[in-house]
């Protein structure tokens, strides 16, 4: 049992260049979230998914793409990076269950520089 | 809207010494809450969490009680160890709806 594993861990892009962050898990969850972590914010949510082929925007959406065509995979894609997207990137999936989710179960990260 | 508030850091104590990391929350009716922790390099691991008032979570020594009267979810430690340092984020879940909401993080460094 893998949880949630995300891949690369780090990456170097240059202004303009696109790519996609992998997310995948392994626990059937149908929750599945996008964060990014800079100091003194916190966590935001980016994207976010209820189940496949259902997403919505979350509080940072702006030059993200998502998509859940599977239960397991959720990647996240920049379309045109900018310095302003340096960060660290974390996935996360969950369930519902009577009493509410027991909360989310993150991947370990992944560190995103543009230059 | 729903959102949470904790206290900054960094906070730097003795081992051994007892630890308190205030968190209030604003949100209608009734959130669950939790406590994550961050150690360095790594993503956000459950700590604890209460999904009711008055309900206590524990977990490795750490605990924090949800208390509706207040809007609090602070979480303490009678004694606490170097292998504690950590970012630790109090985070709220709205009875509807499946957005988390986090504090900012409060980073606790113990010294031997």
């Amino acid at each position: 049992n893998a949880g949630v594993t995300q891949t690369p861990k780090f990456q170097v892009l240059k202004t303009g260049q696109s790519m996609t962050l992998q997310c995948a898990q392994d626990m059937n969850h149908e929750y599945m979230s996008w964060y990014r972590q800079d100091p003194g914010m916190g966590l935001r949510l980016i994207h976010y998914s209820v189940g496949a082929g259902i997403t919505d925007q979350g509080e940072v959406p702006n030059g993200y793409n998502v998509s859940r065509s599977t239960t397991e995979d959720f990647p996240l894609r920049l379309l045109s990076a900018a310095p302003s997207q340096t960060s660290v990137y974390f996935c996360a999936s969950s369930y519902r269950r009577t009493g509410g989710h027991y909360g989310y179960t993150f991947g370990s990260g992944t560190r995103l520089t543009v230059v | 809207g729903d959102s949470v508030t904790q206290m900054e850091g960094p906070v730097t104590l003795s081992e051994e010494a007892f630890l308190t990391i205030n968190c209030t929350y604003t949100a209608t009716g009734y959130p669950s809450l939790f406590w994550y922790v961050q150690y360095p390099g790594e993503g956000l691991q459950l700590l604890l969490k209460a999904t009711k008032a008055d309900d206590k979570g524990s977990n490795k020594g750490f605990e924090a009680t949800y208390r509706k009267e207040t809007t609090s979810f602070h979480l303490e430690k009678g004694s606490v160890q170097v292998s504690d340092s950590a970012v630790y984020f109090c985070a709220l879940l709205p009875n509807t709806g499946n957005q988390f909401y986090f504090g900012t993080g409060t980073s606790l460094t113990v010294i031997p």
